[in-house]
């Protein structure tokens, strides 16, 4: 069964502080990895995208990484600030059908 | 602007009470879909569509039903609502080539 873990269920940082959020999967046949952020009630919006050829995008503070073969991504925070506080989807998508993996994501909170 | 607009927002009704939560999108895609999202359990998929009278169920469609009468619109119904269907729903568009999400702004339904 194609599954998506998320680590930390939550974490606490200070203002200014980078943080890593990890992401594991057993999705296959890979397509690729989404990171959402989600706002307090909101609805997901998409952070970065990778394929199988990427290992790193980033988008402004964030980055992401991504290591195939190990089937591992992590969400990098640089300078955090308060307005990074929400929660973040790990999705993987399988190729062929475009069924997707949610994670249960990660909770940041940003404390100035 | 691309928008997928959910209504109503919050909802409280009752046990049995038909509901029905519209959603509609004005980005002309064709693959819209519903999650109902949980603590701990994160995103889960209730219904897809992948054209106009072409409907499927996820992986948690039970007490559900949907209809795709045109593009735009993908009405979700909770014909006999039960406590456990108490949740957050998102509608989502399907939109480029790397399967994005586009999510709607939330239902917050509450069955008491």
């Amino acid at each position: 069964k194609n599954q998506v873990e998320q680590s930390p269920q939550s974490l606490i940082i200070l203002e200014g502080k980078n943080c890593t959020l990890q992401c594991n999967y057993t999705v296959s046949p890979f397509s690729n990895l989404r990171w959402y952020k989600q706002d307090t009630g909101r609805g997901p919006v998409s952070l970065t995208i990778m394929t199988f050829s990427e290992n790193t995008k980033s988008n402004g503070r964030y980055t992401a990484t991504l290591d195939a073969d190990t089937k591992q991504s992590s969400l990098h925070i640089t300078a955090s600030q308060l307005s990074d506080s929400a929660s973040y989807i790990c999705v993987v998508s399988a190729g062929g059908d475009y069924k997707l993996s949610f994670g249960a994501g990660t909770t940041v909170t940003v404390r100035a | 602007e691309a928008q997928v607009t959910q209504n109503p927002r919050y909802l409280i009704t009752v046990t049995g009470k038909k509901l029905t939560v519209t959603c509609s999108q004005n980005m002309n895609h064709e693959y819209m879909s519903w999650y109902r999202q949980d603590p701990g359990l994160g995103l889960r998929q209730i219904y897809y569509s992948m054209n106009v009278e072409v409907t499927d169920k996820g992986d948690v469609p039970e007490g559900y039903k949907v209809s795709r009468k045109e593009k735009r619109n993908f009405p979700l119904i909770l014909e006999s609502p039960s406590p456990n269907q108490t949740s957050l729903y998102f509608c989502a568009v399907r939109r480029g080539a790397h399967n994005e999400q586009f999510f709607g702004p939330g239902t917050r339904l509450t069955v008491l």
